[in-house]
Parts: C-alpha cells; sequence; structure tokens
C-alpha cells in the first residue's frame, strides 16, 4: 500500500508570493491533517479534512487555507508569505476505527518551504 | 488546556544499553497517546499508540511505552538501543473527538555512541 505522498519536497519562495503543497492521502483514509514543523515552535496544528469539509483548525491566520477533494486528496495555500512561514510542511492521513477517527497519524515525508 | 511536555532535549546513550524517554501530559479527560519517531529528513513514524485497556503498550521496533494516569505520563522505553535507533521521539496526545488535531511534545533527540 502506498504511503502519503506530498509534493513537491522542497521549495523557495519569496516574501509576498503564495505557495500550494499538494498531499494524497493512503488509500481508503478520509482523513487529512496537516501540520507545521519549526525549530521554534515544534510540530503545530494546522487544519484537518475529513470528506471534504474542515473538522478541526489550529491557531494560525488566514493566510493558511486548505481544501480537500472528493478523492481525499489534499492541498494547503499559504498566501502572502511571511519569512517566518519557513518550515517543514508535514501531511498526514488517518483510518477511521468503527467509523470514529482514532487520531493515529500517517505522515508524509512533508514539503520543505524556504521563504527568502 | 492540553499539553505535552518532553524534559530531556537531547540524550545520549551507549548501544546495547536501556533507553527510556519521558513524557508528561495535561489533559482533562482520558487521553489518547502516542510516540512517534523522525529521522532526519523524513516524516513521523508512529512506534506505538495507547487508547485503553492495557496501560502497557508494545510498539515497533521493539519499543514499549507504559501509561500511568496518577503520575499523567507516558515514558517510551527500550531495553537495548541499536545505533539505528538514533533520531528525534515525539510524544503526543489527542482526543477521541478531535480527529488528526495532536498536541506534540517538543521532541527528544537521541544520539547513540558506538
Amino acid at each position: 500500500k502506498a504511503g502519503v505522498t506530498q509534493t513537491p519536497r522542497y521549495l523557495i519562495k519569496t516574501r509576498g508570493q503564495q505557495v500550494t503543497l499538494s498531499c494524497s492521502p493512503i488509500s481508503g483514509h478520509r482523513s487529512v491533517s496537516w501540520y507545521q514543523q519549526t525549530p521554534g515552535q515544534g510540530l503545530q496544528f494546522l487544519f484537518e479534512y475529513f470528506s471534504e469539509t474542515q473538522r478541526n483548525k489550529g491557531n494560525f491566520p488566514g493566510r493558511f487555507s486548505g481544501r480537500q477533494f472528493s478523492n481525499s486528496r489534499s492541498e494547503m495555500n499559504v498566501s502572502t508569505l511571511e519569512l517566518g512561514d519557513s518550515a517543514l510542511y508535514l501531511c498526514a492521513s488517518s483510518p477511521p476505527l468503527g467509523g470514529v477517527n482514532t487520531g493515529e497519524l500517517f505522515f508524509g515525508e512533508g514539503s520543505r518551504l524556504t521563504v527568502l | 488546556a492540553q499539553s505535552v511536555t518532553q524534559p530531556d532535549i537531547h540524550i545520549t546513550v551507549s548501544e546495547g544499553a536501556s533507553l527510556e524517554l519521558r513524557c508528561n501530559y495535561s489533559y482533562g479527560a482520558t487521553p489518547y497517546l502516542f510516540w512517534y519517531v523522525q529521522s532526519p529528513g523524513q516524516g513521523l513514524q508512529l512506534l506505538l499508540k495507547y487508547f485503553s485497556g492495557d496501560t502497557l503498550v508494545q510498539g515497533i521496533k521493539g519499543f514499549e511505552a507504559e501509561f500511568k494516569r496518577s503520575q499523567s505520563s507516558f515514558n517510551l522505553r527500550k531495553p537495548s538501543v541499536h545505533w539505528s535507533d538514533a533520531a528525534e521521539y515525539f510524544c503526543a496526545v489527542g482526543a477521541g473527538n478531535q480527529g488528526g488535531k495532536l498536541i506534540f511534545g517538543q521532541g527528544t533527540e537521541l544520539s547513540v555512541k558506538p
């Protein structure tokens, strides 16, 4: 079974630009979560999508947004990039357990964003 | 508010020695608890999880963890460390109704001496 796939793996942007990151979950997983990882703040939850609906949201500004498609693939977008947005963005999918999402996450390798 | 504390930022152990990584959590109800491992440049891999039942849980790669409600702890252990265990380890807490929203600790970096 293929794992969680994130594209692109690396990208460089300049301040003020926007970026879109893509995530394909494990087949059969309907929940996709996004995390930001930085040396200073660690792993922080951005948002979670389930069946094309945002189910949970972290404490990030509105510049960070996401969506999920009918095939469970997800994208996240960051607009008006700031230097502080440089981070590893991790996507994770989660299997349902008896119809309940357990929080057990399967992570992709991440998209490393550098903002100059 | 939920929180996770990993008191040790960096630990060095000799190959073959035992290992214990500490994790303390703060959560109002019975939490779902996880340990993840991250190798450099990689995503996170689930080592083990606790939802309910037996408080000693076994995971992959020979790791185990014990849930102690009275101490709000979920420490990770391994009886004999291998050089390939060098990585960063994250403890995380979640709730059944929060889905994929986990609160992670700051991580403990493990170095293994030959």
